[in-house]
């Protein structure tokens, strides 16, 4: 059974860059077709998706963080990662990774499997 | 503001049928696919719906999803104290080339 497990700092200060990886495991990050994504939830509000990245390290970004972030994917360590830069208050949320899975068409926002998220507080 | 529009609440008794609007436009819902989501509060959201119309395995045919045009409908029969959670439909903008979710809608089953 596969599963993803978010890892990140904590508290990030204002101006700084957010980075989180991703860790998969019970199963190949490179195995059939995957995608693999971001989604994050600030506190009380609904979700927003940040980006995906294809095994090959084809990526896709969420039109309004463009220009502030980058996911990239390490096949050899089984993970993929995001950095988030300038960041500010707005950006405190709960960060989620996710699996696309082979068989939904795309496009869409098809996520089956989930990491339990990872909560990043922006604060001085 | 989010560009898939939800109803913020709907509500419904035990084994009564409801159904979660989503309602959108040509660049997203008229021409992509919708996925459903269930999120337990304090828990990841969980798919029950992609492709329109598909359960991935193990999801019951309690639940079902349909399109029309530029909206999606989540439909649930056979409510249970255990569906009050928020429901969200996501899809791809091709204008916005963005990945975009509703606002989410909270089921209350009284």
């Amino acid at each position: 059974q596969m599963q993803l497990q978010e890892s990140g700092p904590g508290p990030v200060k204002p101006s700084e860059t957010l980075s989180l990886t991703c860790i998969v495991s019970g199963g190949s990050i490179s195995g059939d077709d995957y995608y693999w994504g971001w989604i994050r939830q600030p506190p009380g509000k609904g979700l927003e998706w940040v980006g995906t990245i294809h095994r090959s390290g084809t990526t896709y970004y969420s039109a309004s963080l463009k220009s502030r972030i980058t996911i990239s994917v390490d096949t050899s360590k089984g993970q993929f990662s995001l950095e988030l830069r300038s960041v500010t208050a707005a950006d405190t949320a709960l960060y989620y990774c996710a699996r696309r899975p082979p068989y939904s068409s795309p496009p869409d926002m098809a996520f089956d499997i989930w990491g339990q998220g990872a909560l990043v507080s922006v604060s001085s | 503001q989010s560009v898939l529009t939800q109803p913020p609440s709907v509500s419904a008794a035990p084994g009564q049928m409801v159904a979660i609007s989503c309602s959108g436009g040509s660049s997203n819902i008229g021409s992509s696919y919708v996925s459903w989501y269930r999120q337990v509060p304090g828990t990841a959201p969980k798919l029950l719906i992609y492709d329109n119309n598909k359960r991935p395995s193990g999801i019951p045919d309690r639940f079902s999803g349909s399109k029309s045009g530029t909206s999606a409908t989540l439909g649930i029969t056979g409510l249970q104290t255990g569906d009050e959670a928020d429901y969200y439909c996501g899809t791809w903008d091709n204008s916005l080339s963005t990945g975009v979710f509703g606002g989410g809608t909270k089921l209350t089953v009284l």
